[in-house]
C-alpha cells in the first residue's frame, strides 16, 4: 500500500491566487481528514469526511477555504484567494479501525 | 468538546536515559488515546495507542499508561536513542472513539548522543 498520497509536496504562490491541494486516501478507509499545522497553533482539524460526505467543517477558518471529496479515492482542499497567513503545512489523513494514517503533507507558502 | 493538554513542549535527554511525556484530556467519554511521532518533513505516524479498558500497554522500548480517573495518559520511552529525536503528539477523540482526533501541541524530544 502506497499510503496516503498528497500533492504537491511544496507550493509557493502569490497572495490572491487560488491554491488547490490534493489527497488520495488509503483504499478502504472510510474517513478522510484535512489538518493544518503551524508552529503557533499546532495541528488543527479543518474538515473531515465520512464515506465522501462532509461531517464537520467547523475548523475551516474562512469562506476562502473549501474542500470536496467527489469519490472515495480523491479529495481536494482549495483556498481562494490565498493570503500570507495561510502559509502552513497541510496534512491529509485517512482512517480505518486501525487508526489514522497521515500523508507527507503539502508545505504552502503564500508570498 | 475535547481539550488535550501536553507537557513538556520540549525535552532533552542523554542517550540511554528515559523520556516521559504527559497529556491530560477533558472529555470523560473518550476511550481511545493514540501517540504519534513526527520526524522532520514527514507526517505524524502512529507509534502506540491505548484503549480505556487497560491501564498500560508496552511495545518494546515504548509504553503508554492511562489513568481514567485523573484523565491523563503518558508516553514512556526507555533506553532512548538518537533516532527517537522527533516531535511527539498525543491525541484523544472528540465524542468517543468514533470522533475525530484532537491533538496536543506536541513535544520536541532531543536525544543527545
Amino acid at each position: 500500500d502506497a499510503g496516503v498520497i498528497q500533492s504537491p509536496r511544496h507550493e509557493v504562490t502569490e497572495m490572491g491566487q487560488e491554491v488547490t491541494l490534493r489527497c488520495k486516501p488509503i483504499s478502504g478507509h472510510d474517513y478522510l481528514f484535512w489538518y493544518r499545522q503551524t508552529m503557533m497553533r499546532g495541528l488543527e482539524l479543518l474538515i473531515y469526511f465520512n464515506n465522501n460526505v462532509p461531517i464537520d467543517d467547523s475548523g475551516m477558518p474562512e469562506d476562502r477555504f473549501s474542500a470536496k471529496m467527489p469519490n472515495a479515492s480523491f479529495s481536494t482542499l482549495k483556498i481562494q484567494p490565498s493570503e500570507p497567513r495561510d502559509s502552513a503545512v497541510y496534512f491529509c489523513a485517512s482512517r480505518s479501525v486501525g487508526g489514522y494514517t497521515f500523508g507527507s503533507g503539502t508545505r504552502l507558502t503564500v508570498v | 468538546g475535547e481539550n488535550v493538554e501536553q507537557h513538556p513542549s520540549t525535552l532533552s535527554v542523554q542517550e540511554g536515559d528515559s523520556a516521559v511525556i504527559k497529556c491530560t484530556y477533558s472529555d470523560s467519554a473518550s476511550n481511545y488515546f493514540p501517540w504519534y511521532k513526527q520526524e522532520l518533513g514527514k507526517g505524524p505516524q502512529l507509534i502506540i495507542d491505548i484503549r480505556s479498558n487497560v491501564g498500560e500497554k508496552k511495545d518494546q522500548r515504548i509504553a503508554v499508561t492511562l489513568n481514567k480517573t485523573a484523565k491523563h495518559f503518558s508516553l514512556h520511552i526507555t533506553e532512548t536513542q538518537p533516532e527517537d529525536s522527533a516531535v511527539y503528539f498525543c491525541a484523544a477523540p472528540q465524542g468517543g472513539s468514533q470522533g475525530n482526533l484532537i491533538f496536543g501541541k506536541g513535544t520536541k524530544l532531543s536525544v543527545k548522543p
